[in-house]
């Protein structure tokens, strides 16, 4: 059973940092692209950040760039999601979702498992 | 940016009744649309890839058709359930993105 779970998310203040932890089990971790999504309160799902089956490539939405980073330790089946110059708009629930493209083959964008979420509030 | 436009913001329908909800994209994306459902407390569920594809394990009562920039979800038969809120998601293959639409929800009558 294919499983991702998140941890790391609490209350920080604005201009702070943070690091998003997901533990993925279940399936074969390297072989896949994987994604951040964060969901607003009450909000609609925004895409963040993905990461290629090897950490070679990765690629960000315009509203975290440069300030976000994803990156992967494979030998641990993890993903990671560095946050730094946080702001109140940040404030969300962040899932971790598998990209469901072929294995180490091109990334397809779509998620076909999710995470439960961690949830990142940035606060004074 | 590629803006998906879903519509109507909330439906309220009964079990049995047919739901149809759109997703319009501001400029093409091919067959590049996919469909979630998303229900209170949890994360989203993909239903639908590329248009018309059903996932792994989705009622056949879920169909997904359009190409281009309008999309249609259709539930054929409401069962309780399926009362949630749907997105429609796109993604560009250079450089890689991802975008939501803003969802629709499925309300019971």
């Amino acid at each position: 059973e294919v499983q991702l779970v998140e941890s790391g998310g609490v209350v920080v203040q604005p201009g702070g940092s943070l690091r998003l932890s997901c533990a993925a089990s279940g399936f074969t971790f390297d072989d896949y692209a994987m994604h951040w999504v964060r969901q607003a309160p009450g909000k609609g799902l925004e895409w963040v950040s993905l990461i290629s089956w090897d950490g070679g490539s990765t690629y960000y939405a315009d509203s975290v760039k440069g300030r976000f980073t994803i990156s992967r330790d494979n030998s641990k089946n993890s993903l990671y999601l560095q946050m730094n110059s946080l702001r109140a708009e940040d404030t969300a629930l962040y899932y971790c979702a598998k990209d469901d493209g072929p294995v180490r083959g091109v990334i397809i964008g779509n998620f076909d498992y999710w995470g439960q979420g961690t949830l990142v509030t940035v606060s004074s | 940016e590629i803006v998906l436009t879903q519509s109507p913001a909330t439906l309220s329908l009964s079990p049995g009744e047919r739901a149809t909800l759109s997703c319009r994209a501001s400029q093409s994306v091919s067959s590049y649309l996919a469909w979630y459902q998303q229900k209170p407390g949890q994360a989203p569920r993909l239903l639908i890839y590329d248009a018309s594809n059903r996932a792994t394990g989705i009622p056949a009562r879920f169909s997904g058709s359009g190409s281009g920039t309008d999309f249609t979800l259709t539930i054929s038969s409401l069962e309780p359930e399926d009362f949630a809120v749907y997105y429609c998601q796109q993604r560009s293959n250079w450089p890689p993105r991802v975008t939501f639409g803003q969802g629709t929800r499925l309300e019971i009558k």
